[in-house]
């Protein structure tokens, strides 16, 4: 069974909409939450979210963390087609960010 | 700055040869990690390194070797290759400890085994 869990897979969108991507995760040795962004090549750090930082905002990104539920949303406003990517989000169990669980990735698309 | 630098980029092996991938960082970061990446699996973690000496196996270690002799360096070695490793491997490093700072990861490395 999956530790951590991304919805949806994929999401094909239209420029200027705004987008809500959702990672569930298990609560077990709970360290960190993180996204990334991943295009060609190496994934490029988005967020981090901790018990002691449960939002974070960087220009039209957003993030949350609902410790209660287990799960964090990426918020994507005014999205552009630099946006597309596959977004992932991981869990870490160990010190900070360490031993990160990574879920499938959601696969975002953005059009013009 | 070069980061989290990976080589080769890109590798074709044959099933039963052994190689080395390599990673470096230059930022004096305590934490390693490799990855590996296959298409709807998302990143597996292989093995990581809290620092230099001190090594432990992660989700997904079999038919992988490494070590950490300096801070700045850890190989990933494959013994004897088997198709199954074909995937594309990714080192990432950070501070480490409890200083709360993200990993870091380098460009990977595509690796196919025929």
């Amino acid at each position: 069974e999956d530790k951590v869990v991304q919805s949806p897979l994929s999401l094909v969108v239209h420029e200027g909409d705004t987008v809500t991507l959702n990672c569930s995760y298990e609560v077990t040795n709970f360290r960190s939450l993180l996204w990334y962004k991943q295009e060609k090549k190496a994934p490029t750090f988005l967020f981090m979210l901790t018990s002691s930082g449960i939002e974070k905002k960087s220009g039209r990104l957003s993030s949350i963390l609902d410790k209660k539920e287990l799960f964090s949303i990426l918020n994507i406003t005014a999205t552009q087609t630099g946006d597309s990517a596959v977004y992932l989000c991981a869990e870490g169990s160990q010190g900070g960010s360490e031993k990160l669980v990574f879920g499938k990735g959601t696969k975002l698309t953005v059009n013009p | 700055n070069a980061g989290v630098t990976q080589t080769p980029k890109f590798q074709v092996l044959k099933t039963g040869q052994s190689m080395t991938l390599q990673c470096a960082q230059d930022m004096n970061h305590e934490y390693m990690s490799w990855y590996r990446q296959d298409p709807g699996m998302g990143l597996r973690l292989i093995h990581y390194s809290v620092g230099a000496g001190i090594t432990d196996q992660g989700e997904v270690p079999n038919g992988y070797n490494v070590s950490r002799s300096t801070t700045e360096d850890f190989p990933l070695r494959l013994l004897s290759a088997a198709p199954s490793q074909t995937s594309v491997y990714f080192c990432a490093s950070s501070p480490g400890g409890y200083s709360n700072q993200p990993q870091h990861f380098g460009d990977g490395t595509r690796l196919s085994i025929l």
